[in-house]
């Protein structure tokens, strides 16, 4: 897991708090992506960037704002988050946004709202 | 948008077994990939089938793909205990993956 890494791993966090995660991958890849991943639910993509350019934004609120300042860090902005945004967020990275590209995940962080 | 769903959604099976786990999508796809998750950690990616291909192997996986059917199977010949994982199917939707909601496999030593 050290091609990309995510800080913190575990965050707890008040409604009305503002904190960001980090992630940065260390493959020299294009593109970028965050994912949300709830119990019993498919993982739900949020984010794309491609060579530091927003690509997808998949209709989420936006108390969750992203950030990509080059192509190898990745920022998820977090602030008046709900108890329901509780959940394992997960950054990935690409050779490029395209298909037949293999992603590679990140540990994770494990977010809880109180 | 299409989606992978995985089939059972979870499965228990003794050490030396197979386990056989199934997907079903619902558009036509370029490829499709499986993915297997530890507990709480990231995904890892285990193996890509393209459309034009029919069966796949790596180690001891076997990836079929049925595109009349719409469906993949992922089978783990002489399970061992670190199989224990979620896994994950997802499929092309131009730039992007939908993944399912997963296979948890518990494998009992």
């Amino acid at each position: 897991e050290t091609g990309v890494t995510q800080t913190p791993r575990h965050l707890v966090m008040g409604m009305t708090n503002k904190k960001s995660l980090k992630c940065e991958q260390h493959l020299g890849h294009n593109a970028m992506y965050w994912y949300k991943q709830s119990a019993k639910k498919p993982l739900e993509l949020m984010f794309v960037y491609s060579l530091e350019e927003r690509v997808e934004n998949n209709s989420v609120p936006s108390r969750f704002s992203p950030e990509c300042p080059n192509s190898s860090h990745l920022f998820l902005h977090l602030h008046t988050l709900q108890p329901e945004d509780s959940a394992l967020y997960l950054c990935a990275s690409s050779q490029a946004p395209g298909t037949y590209n293999e992603q590679f995940f990140g540990p994770g962080t494990r977010l809880t709202v109180l | 948008s299409q989606q992978g769903e995985e089939d059972p959604q979870a499965l228990s099976i003794q050490e030396g077994e197979n386990a056989t786990m199934n997907c079903s999508y619902k558009t036509s796809i370029n490829n499709l990939q499986w993915y297997r998750q530890n507990s709480g950690r990231g995904l890892v990616h285990l193996i890509l089938i393209r459309s034009n291909e029919r069966e796949k192997h790596s180690g001891r996986l076997r990836v079929t793909l049925d595109t009349s059917k719409k469906s993949s199977s992922l089978l783990i010949t002489a399970s061992r205990a670190a199989d224990t994982a979620s896994y994950f199917c997802a499929t092309d939707e131009g730039y992007k993956y939908i993944f399912g909601t997963g296979t948890r496999l518990k494998v009992l030593a």
